[in-house]
């Protein structure tokens, strides 16, 4: 069974810093690799999409790298903002039943 | 920007009511998905469909039923509400493969 885990659950920077989030998953039969953010009581936007063929993606300061073969992602924030804060989710897409399996999120706080 | 709508955005709700979400996207995606979210806590996947006529339950079970009888429209309904179903529902669609697009969701309070 397919587990994703993200680490670290909770992360607080000063604005400026860049950042890595992290995302791990146990099933390497994966169709793609999403991140996502989402604000506090609102749905999800997505971020970057990965196909299992890619190593990485970018868009504007965001840059999301996969390993495929290890079974890990990382999603690097450059330049953080305030605006940035949000929880972070990834969630990989399994070949065997086209469902999103979500990780349980990083918390994210830029601070002024 | 992606074209999905949820209503109503907040409900509440007296114990024993039946109750429908509605979900529609004009993406003409084939696939979409009703998620279930506590406040700070992870996703759960309830229902998905990949087509009309397609319904399937998802990892987390509910008591709650969907129907898929137009392409852009994925209504889910709880016969009967109790307040063990207060949470938020996020509704979402995607082509094959493709980046989920995510509705801003249904608050519910189930009194």
């Amino acid at each position: 069974k397919q587990e994703v885990t993200q680490i670290p659950a909770a992360l607080s920077v000063p604005e400026g810093e860049n950042l890595v989030l992290n995302c791990s998953f146990t099933d390497s039969a994966i169709y793609n690799l999403q991140w996502f953010r989402q604000d506090p009581g609102k749905g999800l936007t997505s971020l970057l999409l990965i196909q299992s063929s890619q190593r990485e993606q970018t868009s504007g300061r965001l840059n999301a790298s996969l390993d495929k073969s290890s079974g890990r992602s990382t999603l690097y924030i450059a330049a953080s903002q305030p605006g940035d804060s949000a929880t972070y989710l990834c969630a990989v897409e399994m070949d065997s039943s086209y469902k999103l399996i979500f990780g349980s999120g990083t918390r994210l706080l830029v601070r002024p | 920007e992606a074209d999905i709508y949820q209503t109503p955005r907040y409900l509440v709700i007296g114990t024993g009511k039946k109750i429908t979400l509605e979900c529609s996207q004009t993406m003409g995606h084939d696939k979409m998905y009703w998620y279930q979210q506590d406040p700070g806590m992870e996703l759960h996947l309830i229902h998905y469909s990949y087509g009309v006529n397609s319904t399937e339950k998802g990892d987390l079970s509910s008591e709650s039923t969907v129907s898929r009888i137009r392409t852009e429209h994925f209504p889910l309904t709880l016969e009967s509400a109790r307040p063990s179903h207060t949470s938020q529902y996020l509704c979402a669609s995607s082509e094959w493969l493709g980046t989920q697009y995510f509705g801003p969701g249904t608050r519910l309070l189930v009194l």
